[in-house]
């Protein structure tokens, strides 16, 4: 069964400074991978996505993720942050499933990131 | 504009009531999803449909059932064999490419319940 691991629960980075918020995915075949960004009693909204091609994705609000399949990873970063991307981010993993018809998205635990003046 | 809408976004029941919650989708998307979200676990799937009049199970369907009569809608009623319902419910609709991937999904703004 495919699984994802945030290994940060918080982050607290100075408004400017750079960030980078790690996710590791444990799945057998291709993997699809997904950022989203959570504001305070908020839905979910996509950052960015990766299916196939170049390993490096741009995303929206200056977000780039990095799929490095040796490693199991996509990490995400953003070379200076604002105090508006003070929120949770949630990494997940894209799995057909082939019997049931569907495709399921396994989300990881978050990272709640906050930021300094 | 196209979007997600749930209603209401609080809601208070008491113990061992039945509840509903509300999902429509106006972005002509077959799938439709529910989650639950609890603190420090990131989001569960509860139940899934890809088509009208068809659903499946998720990880967590104990206690909750759905319905699928129309493309555009996917209610959720919380029953009162959820032991623990109280959470943030959230709605999510995709895409659909059978077997090809597994595509974005795009969400609601949730639904909080607190069951007293």
């Amino acid at each position: 069964a495919q699984s994802v691991t945030q290994p940060d629960i918080h982050i607290t980075v100075s408004e400017g400074a750079s960030l980078e918020l790690r996710c590791n995915y444990s799945y057998g075949a291709t993997p699809y991978l997904f950022w989203y960004v959570q504001s305070p009693g908020q839905g979910l909204q996509l950052l960015l996505k990766y299916f196939s091609g170049d390993t490096l994705v741009q995303g929206i609000k200056g977000f780039e993720a990095e799929f490095k399949r040796s490693q199991s990873s996509f990490n995400l970063r953003k070379p200076s942050v604002h105090w508006s991307d003070a929120a949770e981010y949630f990494c997940a993993v894209g799995s057909i499933l082939i019997k049931a018809a569907g495709n399921k998205l396994t989300f990881g635990g978050g990272t709640r990131v906050l930021v300094k003046p | 504009d196209g979007g997600i809408t749930q209603s209401p976004k609080y809601l208070f029941r008491k113990e061992g009531q039945n509840v509903t919650l509300s999902c429509e989708q106006n972005l002509n998307h077959d799938a439709m999803y529910w989650y639950r979200q609890d603190p420090g676990q990131g989001l569960r799937l509860i139940y899934y449909s890809q088509i009208v009049n068809d659903f499946q199970k998720g990880d967590i369907a104990e206690g909750y059932s759905v319905s699928r009569e129309k493309k555009e809608s996917f209610p959720l009623t919380v029953t009162s064999a959820q032991k623990n319902p109280t959470a943030f419910y959230l709605c999510a609709s995709s895409t659909w490419t059978s077997g090809i991937r597994a595509n974005e999904q795009f969400f609601g703004p949730g639904t909080r319940l607190t069951v007293l």
